[in-house]
C-alpha cells in the first residue's frame, strides 16, 4: 500500500520568504509527526497531532514555525521568515495511533535550503 | 528521563562478516525500543522493535536485537554484512505515552568489498 508521501522532495529559497512543506500520512493513521534533521545530526522532534485532539508543540524551534492538520489527514508544516540554520531535510511519520510501542512510518523528507 | 546512546559514530565492516551496532538506553521503566535504517536521501524504515514480549527480536533483512534489562543494552546484529546495508542506522526509544521518539545519534555503516 501506499507510504507516507511528502512534497516537495526538493525545496530552494531565499532567506526571509515563507515556505510550506506538506505530508500526506498512510490511510488510516491517526497520528502524525515531523521532525528536523540536520546535516549529519539525528531527528529532532518538532510536533505531534492525534486526531482531532490539540497537537504537542512542544518542539518547535520558534514562533516562525507553524504546523495544521485537519482531522486525520495531511498535514502543512510552515517556516516563515526562514533562516539559513531552518536548512535541514524535514521528515514526516504517522502511525496506526499514537502509542509507545506503536511504529512509525516515515516518508522520504523535503530537503530544504535556504540560500 | 529516557534516552538511547550509540556507541559508535561509524562501523566498517567487510562483505559476509558480522555486523554489530552496539545501543544502551535509559528508561524508569520498561521501554519501547526501536532500530530504523536511513538510506542516502530516504526516509527511515523500521528495522525491528521491541515492546516487552520476547528479548531477541527478530527484523527485516536479517537483522536481530536483544534486549539485555541487565546491561541496558539493546544491540543489533547481523550475521553477514551485504553492501546493500550500507546505510546510517539509528537506535530509539520511545519516551512518553504518546509515541514520542528519542533518536541515538546514529551509526554510519559501511560495507567494504
Amino acid at each position: 500500500g501506499a507510504g507516507v508521501s511528502q512534497s516537495p522532495s526538493n525545496k530552494v529559497t531565499e532567506k526571509g520568504k515563507d515556505v510550506e512543506l506538506r505530508c500526506d500520512p498512510i490511510s488510516g493513521h491517526t497520528a502524525l509527526y515531523w521532525y528536523r534533521q540536520r546535516l549529519g545530526q539525528g531527528l529532532e522532534f518538532l510536533i505531534y497531532f492525534q486526531g482531532n485532539s490539540a497537537p504537542d508543540k512542544s518542539g518547535l524551534p520558534s514562533d516562525r514555525f507553524s504546523a495544521e492538520r485537519t482531522g486525520e489527514s495531511v498535514s502543512t508544516l510552515t517556516i516563515q521568515r526562514t533562516q539559513q540554520e531552518d536548512s535541514a531535510v524535514y521528515l514526516c511519520a504517522s502511525s496506526l495511533e499514537g502509542t509507545s510501542n506503536q511504529p512509525q512510518h516515515f516518508g522520504d523528507g523535503t530537503r530544504l535550503s535556504i540560500l | 528521563a529516557q534516552s538511547v546512546t550509540q556507541l559508535d559514530s561509524h562501523v566498517s565492516v567487510s562483505e559476509g562478516t558480522p555486523v554489530l551496532l552496539r545501543c544502551n538506553y535509559s528508561s524508569s521503566y520498561s521501554p519501547s525500543l526501536f532500530w530504523y535504517v536511513q538510506h542516502p536521501n530516504k526516509g527511515l524504515q523500521l528495522l525491528l522493535k521491541y515492546t516487552s514480549a520476547a528479548t531477541l527480536v527478530k527484523g527485516i533483512n536479517g537483522f536481530e536485537a536483544e534486549f539485555k534489562k541487565s546491561e541496558t543494552s539493546f544491540h543489533l546484529t547481523k550475521p553477514s554484512a551485504h553492501m546493500s546495508d550500507a546505510a546510517e542506522y539509528f537506535c530509539v526509544v520511545s519516551v512518553g505515552s504518546w509515541g514520542k521518539l528519542q533518536f541515538g545519534a546514529g551509526t554510519q555503516v559501511v560495507v567494504t568489498p
